[in-house]
């Protein structure tokens, strides 16, 4: 079946660039989406990538798929301590008619100072 | 331009009763989608709305229901509570149709259930 997966942590120091990391089962999916959780807060979408590109970017943010091996990783330069939170890779499915996303359990992402 | 409004966005009930949740989508969005978050399970996708009509179902039991209005607007049920039920329930609202599938999220409801 469908899976997402995301290593759990990232720690970081302030300045430095934060790669976060993703892996999807399915190679048909469309639209992979990275979304950030600061606490107490909903999700917030940062960026999403159509599957026939390779990267996009996004003043600070970059994202890379590779979808032979079904990899998509989010890089933030410069990360700041306001980019502390839980990011989340997500993905719809090719045989969904609707936007219902498949999340990862999400990397939290720890900015020291 | 507002963005999705849930409510109530804290809520405390007892075993057995049961729940009413609303979400006011994006002015112009068709879609309303519904997300369990939990510590253990994560972000796990309920159903979702579009048109009034349910157009896609995760695996949740069936005491979760939801329906749709004509103003896209969206409300979710849980009866009989179980503890385990207790979670943020997340509403994403989306234009729905065409390539354009970004979902944008409410608040959230916290539910404890006691």
């Amino acid at each position: 079946g469908e899976d997402v997966e995301q290593s759990l942590f990232l720690s970081v120091r302030e300045g430095d660039s934060s790669v976060i990391n993703c892996t999807y089962t399915d190679s048909s999916s469309t639209y992979l989406y990275w979304y950030k959780q600061e606490p107490g807060a909903g999700l917030q979408l940062l960026t999403y990538i159509f599957s026939n590109m390779d990267m996009k970017q996004d003043q600070r943010l970059t994202v890379l798929l590779n979808k032979k091996d079904k990899h998509l990783s989010l890089r933030i330069a410069d990360t700041q301590t306001g980019d502390s939170a839980i990011y989340f890779c997500a993905e719809i499915p090719f045989n969904q008619a609707g936007t219902a996303l498949i999340f990862g359990k999400g990397t939290t992402l720890s900015v020291s100072s | 331009k507002a963005g999705v409004t849930q409510t109530p966005r804290y809520l405390i009930k007892t075993r057995g009763q049961q729940v009413t949740l609303s979400c006011s989508p994006i002015s112009g969005h068709r879609s309303v989608s519904w997300y369990q978050q939990t510590p253990g399970q994560g972000l796990q996708f309920l159903f979702e709305y579009f048109s009034e009509t349910q157009r896609n179902k995760g695996n949740f039991p069936g005491r979760f229901s939801g329906r749709q209005f004509s103003n896209s607007r969206s409300e979710m049920n849980v009866s009989t509570l179980e503890l385990g039920d207790s979670a943020l329930y997340l509403c994403a609202s989306s234009l729905g149709t065409g390539e354009s599938t970004e979902a944008f999220f409410g608040q959230g409801t916290r539910l404890t259930v006691v």
